[in-house]
């Protein structure tokens, strides 16, 4: 099983509608979760980290579930703008404090 | 600008060149990160600095890779014997603290192609 998990897309879905992607990681040590937003030749940015509450940040929706080892994004009322491959990634604190990438989901926002 | 920058942002080479690459991170972080990303692919981790000690290298980073952070400010990424298979997007990170559990903020990158 890979580490970091995400369904790689392309999702393409009407400007407007609420969308959601999950992302399954492999550790059960993993402590700090983040999502991060890639622009099509840009580099990542960090768009919220995830706690273990769940957090939202106007549009987004943030949640994790431990038991179930998967970190959710949900993205409400879809802008043009939100066109973009998010990224997901997961910290696991120890010895090596490794830092992991997923390869991406790719969403597209169709006018 | 006060974000983190690479030099160049991109670089061209016959194979079996060497190349370095250079990240100057913002600067007071403390942490320093190097990842190698290719087309559909998300970043991968090659190794990163704690002030100017390298803490960890990824399998990934054979033997013709080198990096270094001297003074534990800027980085810079060296390649030996270039192969095709090294073509990709080199991006560095920077982040404050101690921690993989902070914001990492990232360079452009540096977009190298081995021909």
């Amino acid at each position: 099983r890979k580490e970091v998990e995400q369904d790689p897309g392309p999702f393409n879905v009407p400007e407007g509608a609420t969308v959601a992607f999950n992302c399954t990681y492999s550790n059960s040590a993993s402590q700090s979760f983040f999502w991060y937003r890639q622009d099509c030749r840009k580099e990542p940015k960090l768009l919220m980290s995830v706690y273990s509450s769940g957090n939202e940040d106007g549009r987004f929706t943030a949640q994790l579930n431990r038991a179930s080892q998967y970190i959710s994004l949900l993205i409400r009322d879809s802008k043009l703008s939100d066109s973009a491959t998010y990224l997901c990634v997961v910290n696991m604190r120890g010895r090596d404090d490794k830092i992991i990438f997923g390869k991406g989901t790719r969403l597209h926002i169709l006018p | 600008d006060t974000g983190v920058s690479q030099d160049p942002r991109h670089k061209i080479t016959k194979r079996g060149q060497n190349v370095t690459f250079r990240c100057d991170p913002i600067s007071e972080h403390n942490r320093l990160y190097w990842y190698r990303q290719t087309l559909g692919q998300g970043p991968e981790f090659l190794t990163y600095f704690q002030n100017e000690a390298q803490l960890e290298k990824s399998r990934l980073l054979s033997d013709r890779f080198s990096a270094e952070r001297p003074k534990g400010s800027f980085s810079t990424l060296e390649i030996q014997r270039t192969e095709q298979g090294d073509s990709a997007m080199y991006l560095c990170a920077s982040s404050l603290g101690t921690s993989g559990s902070r914001e990492q903020f990232f360079g452009p990158g540096t977009r190298l192609t081995v021909l």
